[in-house]
């Protein structure tokens, strides 16, 4: 079965440090992959998307940036953290397969910038 | 990209039928309707995905229309553990992107 896995859980970062968000997925290979931000309240923020290794795509500026080293790998980073980067990061994973919708999350990763 | 629009919130009682409708008047022929759960704290889970006319499973049923302009999720018999943030999206050939909106937050009251 697959699954997929993030740390840290909790990060309490200063503003203006560096960041490192990992994901992984076992149990599937070259899947879609997706890194989402949920600031205070509701609605997610897809902020950037994979279809293999080394292919990112942006889908807001910011300062974030998010590689994927391995195919089942996908990390966010910033060099420096600004407040508004608060809130809860999710990696999520999807199979190439066409009509087929169903994106699978991980647990999240709820970062607070001080 | 076909936007959606949904309830803010809804209250329900443990026991009842909840129907919530989405509305999506710009869904392109390839685009499919796909509802998801969330729970505080945690990722959004699939709960069920259709196309046209009705589609049914062991969590819920999805009503669309023949224009599919809207869709109502129906959850039958709601408990308290069902209280949760209901999402709507409509999903076509975009590379897999998911566009989540602000969703409807259902409250379940004994």
């Amino acid at each position: 079965s697959q699954t997929i896995h993030q740390w840290p859980a909790t990060l309490v970062q200063p503003v203006g440090s560096p960041l490192s968000l990992e994901c992984t997925v076992e149990g599937t290979s070259n899947p879609n992959l997706y890194w989402y931000r949920q600031a205070a309240g509701r609605g997610l923020q897809l902020l950037f998307y994979s279809v293999g290794i080394g292919q990112i795509s942006s889908e807001v500026p910011q300062n974030l940036s998010a590689s994927r080293p391995q195919d089942r790998q996908f990390i966010l980073s910033s060099k420096k953290l600004l407040l508004s980067d608060s809130g809860f990061y999710l990696c999520a994973w999807r199979p190439k397969r066409i009509s087929y919708n169903e994106q699978f999350f991980g647990p999240g990763t709820r970062l607070t910038v001080l | 990209l076909a936007k959606t629009t949904q309830p803010i919130s809804m209250d329900s009682y443990e026991g009842q039928e909840v129907n919530i409708t989405c509305s999506h008047n710009n869904i392109a022929t390839n685009d499919y309707i796909t509802w998801y759960q969330q729970f505080p704290s945690q990722g959004p889970r699939f709960i069920i995905q259709g196309y046209k006319t009705k589609v049914t499973n062991e969590v819920a049923s999805l009503f669309i229309p023949a224009d599919r302009k809207s869709s109502t999720l129906s959850l039958p018999r709601v408990s308290l553990s069902d209280t949760a943030v209901y999402y709507c999206l409509v999903v076509g050939n975009q590379g897999g992107k998911l566009i989540f909106g602000q969703g409807t937050e259902l409250s379940v009251k004994p």
